[in-house]
């Protein structure tokens, strides 16, 4: 079964310094993994995605993902953290291709300090 | 978020009572999603849809039942609420075509079941 785990509850990193939010993953077949963020009372927002390609995945408000297949991990990076950057963040993999369903992981709640 | 509408927002009810939440989209997507999520769960797939009149279960569809008799919406009925049932629902899309598609999340409903 398609799993991905998230080992950090929380991420503290103070503005101006670079961030990583990590999660690993575990499948059958090719993996297909997606970072979304949500903020306070608001529905999630899909960051980016890996499919197939280049292993630095760039996507929206600056973030990029790290896919390592040796590894089986996909870790979420910002050059330089802004405190707006703080909020919940959730890695997902598909499970079921024929329908789009996403398995997600416990998310990570980031907070940078002034 | 989208074109994605959740009804309603918030919602307070006793145990035992049927309660059911909507969710709309204007994007004419063909699946359609409803999540729970609780902290230290993430989010969990409780129902989903693949088209009017087709639907299927999720990971925890135990005590609730979902219907979509139009593309527009997909409704989520708690027959008989129970106090397990209190969480932030969120209502998902996702395009039709490719199997690569991306989710797009509604803003949520807030349930307190007493």
């Amino acid at each position: 079964a398609q799993s991905v785990a998230q080992p950090e509850d929380q991420v503290n990193v103070a503005e101006g310094n670079p961030l990583t939010v990590k999660c690993t993953y575990s499948v059958s077949g090719n993996p297909y993994l997606f970072w979304y963020v949500q903020y306070p009372n608001r529905g999630l927002q899909f960051l980016l995605k890996y499919i197939t390609g280049d292993n630095l995945v760039k996507g929206s408000y600056g973030f990029e993902a790290e896919f390592n297949k040796s590894q089986t991990s996909f870790h979420l990076k910002k050059p330089s953290a802004l405190v707006s950057d703080s909020a919940l963040y959730f890695c997902a993999v598909r499970d079921d291709g024929a329908t789009n369903k996403l398995i997600f992981g416990t998310g990570t709640l980031l907070a940078v300090q002034p | 978020d989208a074109g994605i509408t959740q009804s309603p927002r918030h919602k307070v009810t006793e145990t035992g009572t049927p309660v059911t939440l909507r969710c709309h989209q204007t994007e004419n997507h063909r699946y359609m999603y409803w999540y729970r999520q609780d902290p230290g769960h993430g989010l969990r797939l409780i129902h989903y849809s693949y088209g009017v009149k087709d639907t299927d279960k999720g990971e925890v569809s135990d005590g609730y039942s979902v219907s979509r008799s139009k593309t527009e919406d997909f409704l989520l009925t708690l027959e008989s609420a129970t106090s397990s049932q209190t969480s932030v629902y969120f209502c998902a899309i996702a395009q039709s075509g490719g199997t690569y598609n991306e989710q797009f999340f509604g803003p949520g409903t807030r349930l307190t079941v007493l």
